[in-house]
C-alpha cells in the first residue's frame, strides 16, 4: 500500500456515540495533519503533529481528540459530536525539516455524518 | 482577510476548450510557497504543483500550465484541451515559510468547481 490511507471512508454516528478515524501514511513522512472540509467553507486545519508531538491545535473543540502514536499513524477520536460536525475529514502528511517546507500529501478522507 | 482568493466558484466548459483558473494570494513574507491541488468527486486532494516565491518561471506539465506573477500576486492555472476527467474542484494554497511553525501552515482558497462537458 502506498500514499496516505484513511479508514473508514464513510461514517454515520449519533451525537452520543464515540468513534475514531484512522490515518496511515506509507511515505516515510514525519508530520501529519487533520483537516476539516465542510460544505461551502474553506479547508480548515485542525491539528498538526511533528515527530509525534502536537505542534498546532487550531482552536478545535475538545469533542475532537487527536492521537499520534508514531509518525506513520494518526487518529481522531470523536465523542458527543454535533450535527454541524458533519464534514469530510482529511488527513495529510509531509516531511518536516526545520526551516524547510515540504509538500503535504492527502488521504481520501472520511465522510462523516452526525445525526 | 483571506490569504488566498479564488474568485471563480464554478466554471463550465466543453471538452477541448482551454480553461484558466485564477488564484490571487496575499502575504508579507518574502519566502513563501504556492500550491495547486485537485479534488475529484472521490474526495482525495491530489497534489499538482508547488512553486517557491523565488522562482517565477512558468511551468508546463502536459496539458497543465501555471503562470506565476509576483507583480500581481497571482498564480493562475490553465488546462489546455480540457477533458471530462478534468472535472473536479481545484484548490490554490499558500504557505508562508517565515512564520513560527517550521511546518508552514497551508492556507487554502475556497476552490473552483470545474465541470467539463463532453
Amino acid at each position: 500500500e502506498t500514499g496516505v490511507t484513511q479508514t473508514p471512508r464513510h461514517l454515520v454516528m449519533g451525537m452520543t456515540n464515540k468513534k475514531s478515524l484512522k490515518c496511515e501514511q506509507h511515505l516515510g513522512h514525519n508530520a501529519m495533519y487533520w483537516y476539516k472540509q465542510s460544505a461551502k467553507k474553506p479547508l480548515e486545519l485542525m491539528f498538526v503533529y511533528n515527530f509525534k508531538e502536537q505542534t498546532e491545535n487550531n482552536s478545535v473543540p475538545s469533542r475532537f481528540s487527536p492521537e499520534c502514536p508514531n509518525s506513520s499513524h494518526l487518529f481522531l477520536h470523536l465523542h458527543t459530536l454535533q450535527p454541524e460536525d458533519s464534514a469530510l475529514y482529511l488527513c495529510a502528511s509531509s516531511l518536516a525539516i526545520a526551516g524547510t517546507l515540504k509538500t503535504q500529501y492527502f488521504g481520501p478522507g472520511t465522510r462523516l455524518l452526525v445525526l | 482577510a483571506q490569504k488566498v482568493t479564488q474568485a471563480q466558484t464554478e466554471i463550465s466548459v466543453v471538452e477541448k476548450e482551454d480553461v484558466t483558473l485564477d488564484c490571487v494570494y496575499e502575504t508579507r513574507d518574502t519566502t513563501y510557497y504556492l500550491f495547486w491541488y485537485k479534488q475529484p468527486p472521490s474526495g482525495e486532494l491530489v497534489f499538482l504543483i508547488r512553486r517557491n516565491s523565488f522562482d517565477e518561471q512558468n511551468e508546463i506539465s502536459g496539458r497543465y500550465s501555471w503562470n506565476f506573477q509576483k507583480s500581481t500576486s497571482s498564480f493562475n492555472f490553465t488546462i489546455t484541451a480540457s477533458q471530462v476527467v478534468d472535472s473536479a474542484v481545484y484548490f490554490c494554497a499558500l504557505s508562508e515559510a517565515g512564520r513560527g511553525s517550521t511546518l508552514g501552515r497551508l492556507y487554502f482558497g475556497r476552490g473552483t468547481q470545474l465541470t467539463v462537458w463532453p
